[in-house]
């Protein structure tokens, strides 16, 4: 299985200041078909998962713009502009290119 | 408005069996692959299964193969999770998911709690 390893496992963030988690891959996350099937996903607490980023740098709905995706191949970083309060939440990269898809460990990012 | 709704969760002894249960409304469930993710209390997330729009394709983790087997019902909008010989380490929120890998679509229900104790 693709093993998704995320730096740090904990984020102390202050309000307005920029954040940024990464995520590695223990192999290439480029598909057959071209494309790169990595995810980012927030789970703020006593919430459901809610996928915030799709392809490496796609928004979801309603996603603010203060979140963006990048990287290639094994590595990936979110980033969020300047954090508000309600970004306070445990922060998962997923890969969906190889079966069975993964998650990383999850970042908690806290004020 | 869409709406993912799982039942069939409660308390089960190791060996036991439960059957999940997903209802979905607000969008075409016939025209989507879906999935089950599940976490364990304090833990992080794990996809446990997808399956294709017409359940020609079905995806498992490997600690659940050969013991749950997941299945829909395109006429009903219903996704399943049937759990055989569960384990104390399948304790865990069962949530119903989307599985759109490549394009704006994912949504999630609130999930439902499986545990696992003699």
């Amino acid at each position: 299985d693709v093993v998704m390893t995320q730096s740090p496992l904990s984020l102390p963030v202050t309000l307005g200041q920029p954040a940024s988690i990464s995520c590695r891959s223990s192999q290439s996350l480029v598909h057959s078909d071209g494309n790169t099937y990595l995810s980012w996903f927030q789970q703020r607490p006593g919430q459901s998962p809610r996928r915030l980023i799709y392809k490496v740098s796609n928004w979801d709905s309603g996603v603010p713009d203060r979140f963006s995706g990048s990287g290639s191949g094994t590595d990936f970083t979110l980033k969020i502009s300047r954090v508000e309060a309600e970004d306070v939440g445990v922060y998962y990269c997923m890969q969906a290119t190889h079966w069975p898809w993964t998650f990383g460990q999850g970042t908690r990012v806290e004020i | 408005d869409v709406e993912l709704v799982e039942s069939g969760g409660g308390l089960v002894q190791p060996g036991g069996s439960l059957r999940l249960s997903c209802v979905v409304s607000g969008f075409t469930f016939s025209s989507y692959w879906m999935s089950w993710v599940r976490q364990a209390p304090g833990k992080g997330l794990e996809y446990v299964a997808t399956i294709k729009v017409d359940g020609s394709e079905k995806y498992y983790v490997d600690s659940v193969k050969g013991r749950f087997t997941i299945s829909r019902d395109n006429a009903k909008n219903s996704l399943y999770l049937q759990l055989n010989s569960l384990r104390v380490e399948d304790t865990a929120l069962y949530y119903c998911a989307t599985a759109v890998r490549g394009s704006r679509f994912d949504y999630w229900g609130q999930g439902a709690l499986v545990t696992v104790s003699s």
